[in-house]
């Protein structure tokens, strides 16, 4: 089982609507998680944390659920410059202090007009 | 947006050659990593820099070396390049190991031939 786990999509939605993605993890001492955006061929970009007791952020809502070990992202009224693909980060801490950074391979959003 | 460049942007090398990336920041942060992108596996740690001349392996080592003499500068070497080499090379930049995510190069496209 991979240690983070995405649907790759493509979800392609109609401009305004409302799309969710999920994202698994499987280590449950996990401590901190991320969703980051990443645009054809660019390099991604940190969009928001996810706190235990949910985050929001303009029409992004990051939610995190650690019994079931997922978290989510949540995008209302989708524009169309928010189609990228959208990317989960599970941090696990290790030895020393350093934290271990896995990436997930991405959910790939497509608003269309 | 956080003073991080990668050079070259682009480059095409011939199998058995030796090929140097650069990644130069302006944020005097601590750690510093190498990333390499494929599809299908996300992004993978290859090495990474929690100070100058402290390094460490990441996931997927093998064929590259780094070298950090100045904070600023964290280079990689592909010791003697393979067509698996081939990818899209990130390095990332964090004041701390992981807490409060990464700020990305905007990546080096490498093709061995």
């Amino acid at each position: 089982r991979k240690e983070v786990e995405q649907d790759p999509g493509p979800f392609n939605v109609p401009e305004g609507a409302t799309v969710a993605f999920n994202c698994t993890y499987s280590n449950s001492a996990s401590q901190s998680f991320f969703w980051y955006r990443q645009d054809c061929r660019k390099e991604p970009k940190l969009l928001m944390s996810v706190y235990s007791s949910g985050n929001e952020d303009g029409r992004f809502t990051a939610q995190l659920n650690r019994a079931s070990q997922y978290i989510s992202l949540l995008i209302r009224d989708s524009k169309l410059s928010d189609s990228a693909t959208y990317l989960c980060v599970v941090n696990i801490a290790g030895s020393g202090g350093y934290q271990k950074v896995t990436f997930g391979t991405g959910t790939k959003l497509q608003v269309i007009p | 947006d956080a003073g991080i460049t990668q050079s070259p942007r682009h480059k095409v090398t011939e199998t058995g050659t030796p090929v140097t990336l650069r990644c130069h920041q302006t944020e005097n942060h601590r750690y510093m990593y190498w990333y390499r992108q494929d599809p299908g596996h996300g992004l993978r740690l290859i090495h990474y820099s929690y100070g100058v001349k402290d390094t460490d392996k990441g996931e997927v080592s093998d064929g590259y070396s780094v070298s950090r003499s100045k904070t600023e500068d964290f280079l990689l070497t592909l010791e003697s390049a393979t067509s698996s080499q081939t990818s899209v090379y990130f390095c990332a930049i964090s004041e701390s190991s992981g807490i409060g995510g990464y700020t990305f190069g905007s990546g080096t496209r490498l093709t061995v031939v």
